[in-house]
C-alpha cells in the first residue's frame, strides 16, 4: 500500500510570492493534517481536513490556508510568503481522523 | 493548556542501553498519546500509541509507560541499536480530534556502536 505522498519534495520562493503544496493521502484515509515543522518551534498543527470540509485549525495567520478534494487528496496555499515561512510541511493521513496518523516526507519550503 | 513538555532534548547511550524519552502534559482533555521517531530528510514515522486506561503498552523493544495522575508519560527503548538513532517526538490529543496532534519539542538520540 502506498504511503502519503507529497509533491513537491523542495521549494525555492521569494518573499511575497504564494505557493501550493500537495498530498495525496494513502487509499482509503479520508482525514488529512498538515503540520509545519522547524527548529524553533518543533512540529505545529495547521490545519484538518475530512470529507472536504476543515474540521480543526492550528494558530496559524489566514495567508495559510487549504483543501480538500473528493478523492481526499488535500493542498495547501501559503501567500505572501515570509522568510519566517521556512520550514518542512508535513501531511499526515488517517481513516477519519480518530485513528492514527501516518505523515509523508514533506515539503521542505524555501524563502530567499 | 495545550502544551507537551518533552524531555531531555538530547541523549546518547551505549549500544544495548535503554534510553527513556519523558514527556508531561497539562490538559486533562487529552486521551490519545503517540510516539514518532523521525530520520533526517524523512517524515515521522509513528512507533507505539497509548490510551489513558491502561499503564503500559510493549510493541517489540519499545514500551510506553503512562502515569495519569501525575500526566505523565515515556517511552523506554530496550536493547538500543545504532539503527535506533534518531528524533522522538511524543504527542497528545484529544478522542476525536486526533487528526490534530500537540507535540512535544522531541529529543535526538544517538546510540553508540
Amino acid at each position: 500500500k502506498a504511503g502519503v505522498t507529497q509533491t513537491p519534495r523542495y521549494l525555492i520562493k521569494t518573499r511575497g510570492q504564494q505557493v501550493t503544496l500537495s498530498c495525496s493521502p494513502i487509499s482509503g484515509h479520508r482525514s488529512v493534517s498538515w503540520y509545519q515543522q522547524t527548529p524553533g518551534q518543533g512540529l505545529q498543527f495547521l490545519f484538518e481536513y475530512f470529507s472536504e470540509t476543515q474540521r480543526n485549525k492550528g494558530n496559524f495567520p489566514g495567508r495559510f490556508s487549504g483543501r480538500q478534494f473528493s478523492n481526499s487528496r488535500s493542498e495547501m496555499n501559503v501567500s505572501t510568503l515570509e522568510l519566517g515561512d521556512s520550514a518542512l510541511y508535513l501531511c499526515a493521513s488517517s481513516l477519519t481522523g480518530n485513528q492514527p496518523q501516518h505523515f509523508g516526507d514533506g515539503t521542505r519550503l524555501s524563502i530567499l | 493548556q495545550q502544551q507537551v513538555k518533552q524531555s531531555p532534548q538530547s541523549l546518547i547511550v551505549q549500544k544495548g542501553g535503554i534510553p527513556i524519552i519523558n514527556c508531561a502534559y497539562e490538559n486533562t482533555a487529552f486521551d490519545y498519546f503517540p510516539w514518532y521517531q523521525q530520520f533526517p530528510g524523512k517524515g515521522p514515522a509513528l512507533l507505539i500509541a497509548i490510551r489513558p486506561d491502561v499503564s503500559e503498552k510493549k510493541e517489540g523493544r519499545f514500551t510506553i509507560s503512562f502515569n495519569k495522575s501525575a500526566k505523565q508519560f515515556s517511552l523506554h527503548i530496550m536493547d538500543s541499536q545504532p539503527g535506533d538513532s534518531a528524533t522522538y517526538f511524543c504527542a497528545a490529543s484529544n478522542e476525536g480530534s486526533q487528526g490534530n496532534l500537540i507535540f512535544g519539542k522531541g529529543t535526538k538520540l544517538s546510540v553508540k556502536p
